[in-house]
């Protein structure tokens, strides 16, 4: 059980270049979202998804696209890539309903140059 | 709309000492509230979760409550570590969404 898994770990990339950050859970979660991470900004909603085929959009979307084919992955693309994506990533999953824990991947630390 | 704050935003404390970090919320229509740790460079690792239900959790040296008619949430650290040193951050599930405090960094000192 490798819970929440993310790839790749770093990126850099060339403003105006696109990039897909991948994630997957084995853990048959039907919640799925997307964090970015800044220093002073805490965590701020990307994107989520209550199950395939079913994506949202959350606190700050402009930029990233998503989509859920499958339970197991939710990839963010970056569509043309700037210096104010340069942040920390990181994908989560939980059950739906009351009970359920947050989990999260490793996060990936991307830098738009 | 749901803020969360966490209070103080840095503590220093000496090795052996109990502690307090604090976490209030707006809209006491939650789901659960979960406390996580962040270590540098790491990703979050859940440390307690409360349901809306419930009044408290333990795990260990940690203990969290939650009162919801207040709007607020404690985590209460027993007997600190050098190794508890880290950025402790609560959230707020409301519907799909964790809503997020800014965190609290903690220190403890040998």
């Amino acid at each position: 059980n490798a819970g929440v898994t993310q790839t790749p770990k770093f990126q850099v990339l060339k403003t105006g270049q696109s990039m897909t950050l991948q994630c997957a859970q084995d853990m048959n979660h039907e919640y799925m979202s997307w964090y970015r991470q800044d220093p002073g900004m805490g965590l701020r909603l990307i994107h989520y998804s209550v199950g395939a085929g079913i994506t949202d959009q959350g606190e700050v979307p402009n930029g990233y696209n998503v989509s859920r084919s499958t339970t197991e992955d939710f990839p963010l693309r970056l569509l043309s890539a700037a210096p104010s994506q340069t942040s920390v990533y990181f994908c989560a999953s939980a059950g739906t309903g009351e009970i359920y824990e947050q989990y999260f991947g490793p996060g990936t630390r991307l830098t738009v140059t | 709309k749901q803020e969360v704050t966490q209070i103080p935003a840095a503590l220093s404390v000496p090795e052996g000492e109990n502690l307090v970090l604090n976490c209030s919320f707006t809209d006491s229509a939650i789901y659960n509230l979960q406390w996580f740790r962040q270590d540098p460079g790491k990703g979050l690792t859940s440390l307690l979760l409360i349901q809306s239900s419930q009044r408290e959790q333990t795990s260990g040296r940690l203990n969290a409550s939650l009162d919801k008619s207040s709007g607020r949430s404690t985590l209460y650290i027993a007997a600190s570590q050098p190794g508890d040193s880290a950025t402790y951050l609560c959230a707020v599930k409301s519907n799909y969404q964790l809503i997020w405090g800014a965190g609290t960094k903690l220190i403890i000192k040998p």
